[in-house]
């Protein structure tokens, strides 16, 4: 069955510029998570979105970052003016539902580079 | 806020049993996961706690003790496809948001 995709699989971007990652979550899901996991750590939360609603983004580093999901489906990340310190894997996961017994399904991440 | 510690590396022989710690100190509790990564892939789900004791799932088991903060993966009969990092995450609240530890390593050598 489909699972979470992402959309690229990578970017190479130049310092400045401005760039749009997306996610698909698995059909149905109520809850959508971005994450950003930098080489030998673990996943950091970025943000939150039951259905439209952005109810979480505490995680966000600056606000040069933003995120949003308008129908409650497909998911954008978009970095502006983008730094070196950007360069990371972007993860996106969504449950099932909005309850923290559910597992989130994860997708297989943007690896953004900044040069 | 939230710290979760795990040990970084592991290594173990193929056929034998290992045992992953995570310690972790949270201003809330609503469960806690274990993921495995493979590396360049995205984490996949392992296990899920919220109440005290083991939760067996064939060749993996995982363990909570809500009063200590502490929490372990025991993995049997070790496969080589089992090198893979594994991550502990603890969730805070309802809605399932999640803090990740840095993940642990695990080699599996012949």
């Amino acid at each position: 069955g489909a699972g979470v995709s992402q959309s690229p699989r990578y970017k190479v971007a130049k310092r400045g510029q401005d760039v749009a990652l997306r996610c698909d979550p698995i059909s149905g899901h109520v809850s959508l998570f971005w994450y950003q996991q930098a080489l030998g750590q673990g996943p950091e939360f970025l943000t939150y979105f039951q259905n439209e609603a952005q109810l979480d983004k505490s995680g966000l580093p600056s606000d040069r970052f933003f995120a949003e999901r308008p129908e409650g489906s497909v998911s954008t990340l978009k970095i502006q003016r983008t730094q070196q310190e950007d360069s990371a894997v972007y993860l996106c996961a969504s449950s099932l539902a909005s309850r923290s017994s559910y597992e989130q399904y994860f997708g297989p991440g943007t690896r953004l580079t900044v040069t | 806020g939230q710290n979760i510690d795990q040990p970084t590396e592991m290594t173990a022989t193929e056929g034998a049993i290992v045992q992953i710690n995570c310690t972790y100190q949270t201003s809330g509790f609503n469960g806690l996961f274990w993921y495995q990564q493979h590396a360049g892939e995205a984490p996949t789900f392992l296990s899920y706690n919220v109440l005290d004791g083991l939760e067996e799932k064939g060749r993996f088991s995982s363990f909570l003790s809500r009063s200590k903060g502490y929490s372990y993966l025991l993995l049997k009969e070790l496969q080589m496809k089992d090198s893979a990092s594994y991550l502990c995450a603890v969730t805070n609240t309802n809605a399932g948001k999640s803090t990740f530890g840095d993940g642990t390593t695990l080699t599996v050598k012949p």
